[in-house]
């Protein structure tokens, strides 16, 4: 069965540097969620888009942008990074439809800055 | 706001002994509650999670839970431990964030996380 996919796996960047973490959920998936999991910490929820309109927000930095496209791909934006942005990214993805609470988690990406 | 509490960031046992993870939660509606295993450098699988219905929720790889609403709780066990169980574990729980336009916001918070070794 389809997964959702993440891109890159591993990135490393220098401070003040950008980058751009990518989302392909499963296949039919029309929500997107984000998570930071920092080392050591637990996974913090970031932003969700549904039908390409964000719909919830977190703990996200106002360094960070992220949006879903019209293949319902989704993409997050980080700029200025900081030491502190070091950190396992997730995304996962639900399935249109009623009852449905699921999240399927990608295996993340892991951004290493320097 | 919903939190999670997980007691004991670090738990150890011998194989073949009980596993025992625990999960408080506090939630301002009935809330959905999930159990994902982490293994090194790997993302989130979900073990198992409670909806609805039955409160004795089995999942994958002999792990159950029991969500108790007058306690708060659902932990986890797993009768007898195997090497293989060795990982972090996370208790979370969403709500029905349910748009009106049909939309699903099931965005998870998780607990800080226990850590299970397994001793030979």
């Amino acid at each position: 069965a389809a997964g959702v996919i993440q891109s890159p796996r591993h990135l490393i960047k220098e401070k003040r540097e950008t980058a751009t973490l990518k989302c392909y959920p499963i296949p039919r998936h029309d929500t997107v969620y984000w998570y930071q999991q920092g080392p050591g910490q637990d996974p913090q929820f970031l932003i969700s888009f549904y039908e390409k309109m964000q719909s919830d927000k977190g703990s996200i930095p106002d360094r960070f942008s992220a949006q879903q496209f019209s293949d319902y791909h989704s993409e997050l934006n980080m700029s200025s990074l900081e030491l502190g942005d070091s950190a396992l990214y997730f995304c996962a993805s639900n399935p249109p439809g009623a009852r449905v609470e699921t999240q399927y988690f990608g295996p993340g990406t892991r951004l290493l800055v320097l | 706001a919903q939190s999670v509490t997980q007691l004991g960031s670090h738990v150890s046992v011998s194989e073949g002994a009980l596993v025992l993870l625990r999960c408080n939660y506090s939630s301002s509606v009935p809330p959905y509650l999930f159990w994902y295993v982490q293994y090194p450098n790997q993302g989130l699988q979900l073990l198992l999670k409670y909806t609805t219905g039955a409160t004795l929720v089995k999942g994958i790889n002999g792990f159950e839970a029991e969500f108790k609403k007058s306690e708060t709780s659902f932990h986890l066990t797993k009768p007898s431990a195997h090497m293989s169980d060795a990982a972090e574990y996370f208790c979370a729980v969403s709500d029905d964030g349910r748009f009106n336009s049909g939309g699903s916001n099931y965005k998870l918070t998780f607990g800080k996380g226990t850590l299970l070794t397994v001793n030979p």
